[in-house]
C-alpha cells in the first residue's frame, strides 16, 4: 500500500547533539514537506521540496537544513538540537501543483534534553 | 505574511448536538481550503476540502462553507458522535508560495 512513512518514530536526545529524521514515501509524489507540531500552535511549515533540485525555507526554518536525496526520500537534520526543538515532526507529501491533499507520515516524537 | 486563523481552539459538544468550527485567511489569492482530522496519538487526515468555485460542499454528516468575499471558510458536523473526538485543522492554499498554511487546530470533545 503507498504510504509516507518515517524513521524514527521517538528519540531522545542532548543539546548539542545532531539528529536526522528521514522521511520516505512509495506514493509517487514530487513534492514533498516537512512539518513541526507543537500544542496551541498547529503545523508549522519548516521546509519543502518540489522535486529532487528544488529546496524552499517555511516559516520556521531557523536550526534545520533538509536534504532531498531522491524523489521518494527527503531528511531534516538538527544540526545542533536544543530544548525547544522538542516536538512532534511530521513529513508530507502532495501530487498537484496546484493544491491538493497532503499524505502526512506517521509523525517523529523528538524530546532533546 | 499568510495567516490563517481557527476558533475555537476548544470545542465540547453533548453527542447528537452539532458542532461548528471557523476559520479565517489572509492570503485573498487562496483557492483551496482542506480540513484534516488528527485522533490522538495519529496523523492527521484530509476529511473534506473545498475549491473557490464553490460555496458549499457536503459528505455525509459533515459539509464545508466558503465565503470568499469574507475570507471565512467552516466546517460543520451534524449529529456528532463519540469517534468524531479529535483535533480539526483548517488550511488554506497559498498559490503565490506553492504551500499549505494550517490553522492552529480545534480540539473536539464529545460527549456520550
Amino acid at each position: 500500500d503507498a504510504d509516507v512513512t518515517q524513521t524514527p518514530r521517538n528519540r531522545i536526545t542532548k543539546t548539542g547533539k545532531r539528529i536526522m529524521l528521514e522521511c520516505s514515501q512509495t506514493k509517487g509524489h514530487d513534492r514533498m514537506y516537512w512539518y513541526r507540531q507543537d500544542p496551541g500552535l498547529g503545523l508549522r511549515l519548516i521546509y519543502y521540496s518540489f522535486d529532487v533540485k528544488d529546496i524552499n525555507k517555511g516559516e520556521i526554518s531557523d536550526g534545520y537544513s533538509v536534504s532531498r536525496q531522491a524523489q521518494a526520500k527527503f531528511s531534516l537534520s538538527l544540526e545542533s538540537a536544543i530544548p525547544n526543538q522538542t516536538a512532534l515532526y511530521f513529513c508530507a507529501t502532495s501530487g498537484f501543483a496546484g493544491g491538493d491533499t497532503q499524505y502526512f507520515g506517521p509523525g517523529t516524537r523528538l524530546t532533546v534534553l | 505574511g499568510e495567516n490563517v486563523e481557527q476558533h475555537p481552539s476548544t470545542l465540547s459538544v453533548q453527542e447528537g448536538d452539532s458542532a461548528v468550527i471557523k476559520c479565517t485567511y489572509s492570503d485573498s489569492a487562496s483557492n483551496y481550503f482542506p480540513w484534516y482530522k488528527q485522533e490522538l496519538g495519529k496523523r492527521p487526515q484530509l476529511i473534506i476540502d473545498i475549491r473557490s468555485n464553490v460555496g458549499e460542499k457536503k459528505d455525509q454528516r459533515i459539509a464545508v462553507t466558503l465565503n470568499k468575499t469574507a475570507k471565512h471558510f467552516s466546517l460543520h458536523i451534524t449529529e456528532t458522535q463519540p469517534e468524531d473526538s479529535a483535533v480539526y485543522f483548517c488550511a488554506a492554499w497559498v498559490p503565490g508560495g506553492f504551500k499549505t498554511i494550517f490553522g492552529a487546530g480545534t480540539r473536539l470533545f464529545v460527549k456520550a
